[in-house]
């Protein structure tokens, strides 16, 4: 069965307090890896998809990587704005378009 | 650019009572689905569509109907909604190539009472 634990639950940083968000992931054959940003009250926002163990994506201050077993989203030096809920999600091969997401990690910025 | 437009945002339900949720997106995707969220757990696949005409169940099917008519919507019913129906519903989209993102909805949050 595919699984996607994401740890901490919950990180507060004060801004500009670099930190790391970590996906463990299981599943069948790993077609993508994917991060979403969740603000309350929202849909979860497309972020980052990672195909490869070593790859990377950047995108402002978020920097995804991928290995063999986990995921994880720097997050540099961030800002108040950067508050939110991120989210990691895997698609397997055998499951088309199928997303398994883990639970979330609440992120609080404070200024 | 509208993306996955759902409605309504809110709705409040008595047990027994039926209900449609609606999701339309206009960005000609032909890969649909719904999931629900609820505290503590990961958003769940109920139902899913790889085109017009086809659909098919996904992690927590039981209570839920959907169909696929055209390919902008995907409505997804309750059919006797209970208390453990209270969630709050997504829908998404994507090409259905690959390993394409999916885009969401803002969700719909019910309650049922």
């Amino acid at each position: 069965e595919d699984q996607v634990t994401q740890s901490p639950e919950a990180l507060r940083l004060q801004e500009g307090e670099s930190s790391s968000l970590n996906c463990s992931y299981t599943v069948s054959g790993l077609r993508g890896l994917f991060w979403y940003r969740q603000d309350p009250g929202k849909g979860p926002e497309f972020l980052f998809t990672l195909y490869s163990a070593g790859e990377e994506k950047e995108k402002e201050r978020l920097k995804a990587t991928l290995t063999k077993k986990e995921s994880f989203l720097h997050i540099t030096a961030p800002k108040p704005e950067d508050s939110a809920t991120y989210l990691c999600a895997v698609q397997a091969y055998t499951g088309f378009q199928k997303l398994v997401f883990g639970t979330g990690t609440r992120l609080l910025v404070s200024p | 650019n509208a993306g996955v437009t759902q409605t309504p945002k809110f709705q409040v339900l008595k047990t027994g009572q039926s209900m449609t949720l609606q999701c339309a997106q206009d960005m000609n995707h032909e890969y649909m689905s719904w999931y629900r969220q609820d505290p503590g757990m990961g958003l769940r696949l109920i139902h899913y569509s790889v085109g017009a005409g086809i659909t098919d169940q996904g992690e927590v099917p039981n209570g839920y109907n959907v169909s696929r008519s055209t390919t902008e919507d995907f409505p997804l019913r309750l059919l006797s909604a209970a208390p453990s129906q209270t969630s709050v519903y997504f829908c998404a989209s994507g090409t259905g190539e690959g390993n394409q993102p999916q885009h969401f909805g803002d969700g719909t949050r019910l309650s049922i009472l």
